[in-house]
């Protein structure tokens, strides 16, 4: 069975404070890793694909990676505005969800 | 332009009420998407329509009845709710595997 599982669970940040959030999954015939922000009572914003280890991109203060086991979105000098739940999926017969990292950014 | 449309943005109905959900996109997009989500959860998938054919139904309760009418429009038809069934609904499309969400329906179920 495909598993994604996110870390941490929660982060609360100085802003300025630069971070990263962890992505482990577990899945046959990976077709792709998804990251997606989304606001409380809105639909997930989509962020980025990665499709192979190594692929790197880049969207202002983020920057999403991958390996053959894990995805990592660094967020580099964030703001308050970076405040959300960051989901990570990955697209096996089906798309998996992570739980999820919700991120605090202090002023 | 990626953007899905879902309407309502809000409901509230009765355990006896029957409404419908709907959603749209104009991208092209040949997959189309269910998802409830209970909060602070990841979205759970309920149905996918690939080409407007039912391809998938994870084994979702027959009060929920999906319907795809054309390549561009999904729709939801609830009847006979419980109120676990209080949720977030989303709405998605894909072209391959790259899932667009629209911004979701409230519902309430008193």
């Amino acid at each position: 069975e495909d598993q994604v599982t996110q870390s941490p669970e929660a982060l609360r940040l100085q802003e300025g404070e630069s971070s990263s959030l962890n992505c482990s999954y577990t899945v046959s015939g990976l077709r792709g890793l998804f990251w997606y922000r989304q606001d409380p009572g809105k639909g997930p914003e989509f962020l980025f694909t990665l499709y192979s280890a190594g692929e790197e991109k880049e969207k202002e203060r983020l920057k999403a990676t991958l390996t053959k086991k894990e995805s990592f979105l660094h967020i580099t000098a964030p703001k308050p505005e970076d405040s959300a739940t960051y989901l990570c999926a990955a697209a096996g017969e089906k798309l998996t969800f992570g739980t999820g990292t919700r991120l605090t950014i202090i002023p | 332009d990626t953007e899905v449309t879902q309407t309502p943005k809000h409901l509230v109905m009765g355990m006896t009420n029957k409404k419908s959900l709907k959603c749209e996109q104009h991208m092209g997009h040949r997959a189309m998407y269910w998802y409830k989500q209970k909060a602070k959860k990841p979205p759970e998938l309920m149905f996918v329509y690939s080409y407007e054919k039912l391809s998938i139904n994870e084994s979702v309760p027959s009060r929920f009845s999906p319907e795809c009418p054309n390549s561009s429009l999904l729709n939801l038809h609830l009847h006979a709710l419980q109120p676990e069934d209080s949720a977030l609904y989303l709405c998605a499309s894909s072209l391959v595997d790259e899932q667009y969400f629209g911004p979701g329906t409230r519902l309430t179920v008193t």
